[in-house]
Parts: C-alpha cells; structure tokens; sequence
C-alpha cells in the first residue's frame, strides 16, 4: 500500500511569488490534514478535510494560503503571495474516518519551502 | 489552552545504554497521546499511540512509552539504544473533547535523538 505523498520534495521561490503544493493521500483515506513546521518550531496545525468539504481550518495563518481538495482525493494548498515567514516544512497526514477518534494519521515526507 | 512540551531540544545517548525521551501534556479532558518519529531527509513515521487502557504502550522499532496521567506525562522508552534510533522524535496530543477541533493533533517541538557508538 502506497503511503502519503507529497510534491515538490522541495520548492526555492521569491517572495511575492505564487506556489502550490499537493498531497496524495493513502488510498481511501477520507481524512487529510495540512501542518506546517516553520524555523525548528512545533508541528502546527493548518486545516482538515473530510473527503472534499473543510473539516476545521482554524490554523490557516491568513487568507494568502488557500487550500482545496475537489472530488475529495488529493489535496493542493496554494501559498499567494508568498512571505518570508511562510517557509518552512509543510507536511501532509492522512487517516480513515472513524468514529471514536483513535484512527493515527499518517504522514507524508513533507514539502520543505524556502521563500527568498 | 491545549499544548505539548518537550523539555529537551537534544538527548545524548550511548550505543546499548535505555533512552528516555520526555514529553507533557495540557489538555481539557482525557487525551490521545502519539510519538511520530522524523529520521533525516523522511516523512515523520509513526512509532505508538496511547487510547485508553494500560498506561504501558508497545510501539515500532522496540520503543515503548508510559502514559502517566497524575503527572500529565507520556515519555518514550528503549532499553537498549541503537545508533540508527537517532532522529527527530515528536509528541503529540489530540483532545478529543476539545470543541475548537478534536481531530487535530498538537505537537511537541521535537526532541533530538544522538545515539553515539
């Protein structure tokens, strides 16, 4: 079984410019989480899919990250315009409904972004 | 406020010796605990997870981690450690009570694993 992937590897742009990164999930994986790592920090938090409807994206930073998953199998997230302070290691989980909240989530390798 | 601590930015640690890496928790009601582990240049893979039951959970590669709930801890174990246990080691917490997003998970800020020959 394939795991959770990710693309670009890694991603080098000039602030102002626009990138977009894609998740694939593990294969019948309703659930897919963005989280980004940005300068060593903690892990946080960016937003949740249920299928193709945004579950909670409470932890969007601000309204130059945009995220879609439309038919509900892979995901994008589209930085534009991007910062300084938006590099960093973006990664993508995914897991299967459940309903007791125990299933894990599973990680993809992560897309590591350095704005100049 | 729900949140993760990892008071250690590095442990040092030599071939064959136990390993502890220490996490603690804050959260509103009872939680899932999770350790992911990140070796360079991968994806964070996971290594256990800690539901309900006993406080003793097995996991991958021979670690294992003690939920201790008076104490609010989760710490990882090895009894004997091996070189290619060196990596980023993460903890993390979801609250599945937690009105504001019971599906996301809280993360640590890592811990850095050195296993020395």
């Amino acid at each position: 079984e394939a795991g959770v992937t990710q693309f670009p590897s890694h991603s080098v742009i000039e602030k102002g410019q626009t990138v977009t990164l894609r998740c694939d999930p593990i294969s019948g994986h309703d659930n897919l989480y963005w989280y980004r790592r940005v300068m060593g920090k903690e892990i946080k938090f960016l937003l949740h899919f249920v299928k193709e409807s945004k579950q909670d994206e409470s932890g969007m930073p601000n309204n130059r990250f945009l995220a879609e998953r439309t038919g509900g199998t892979y995901s994008t997230l589209k930085v534009q315009p991007a910062e300084l302070e938006d590099s960093g290691v973006y990664f993508c989980a995914s897991s299967q409904v459940g309903t007791t909240l125990q299933e894990t989530q599973y990680f993809g390798p992560g897309t590591r972004l350095l704005v100049l | 406020a729900q949140s993760v601590a990892q008071p250690e930015d590095q442990v040092n640690v030599a071939e064959g010796n136990p390993l502890t890496v220490k996490c603690t928790y804050s959260v509103s009601g009872n939680p899932y605990l999770f350790w992911y582990v990140q070796y360079p240049n991968r994806g964070l893979q996971f290594l256990l997870k800690y539901i309900t039951g006993d406080n003793l959970v097995k996991g991958s590669y021979g670690f294992e981690a003690e939920f201790n709930k008076s104490q609010t801890s989760f710490h990882l174990k090895k009894p004997s450690a091996l070189v290619s246990d060196s990596a980023l080691y993460f903890c993390a917490v979801r609250d599945p009570w937690f009105s504001g997003g019971y599906n996301k998970l809280i993360f640590g800020a890592g811990t850095r694993l050195a296993v020395h020959p």
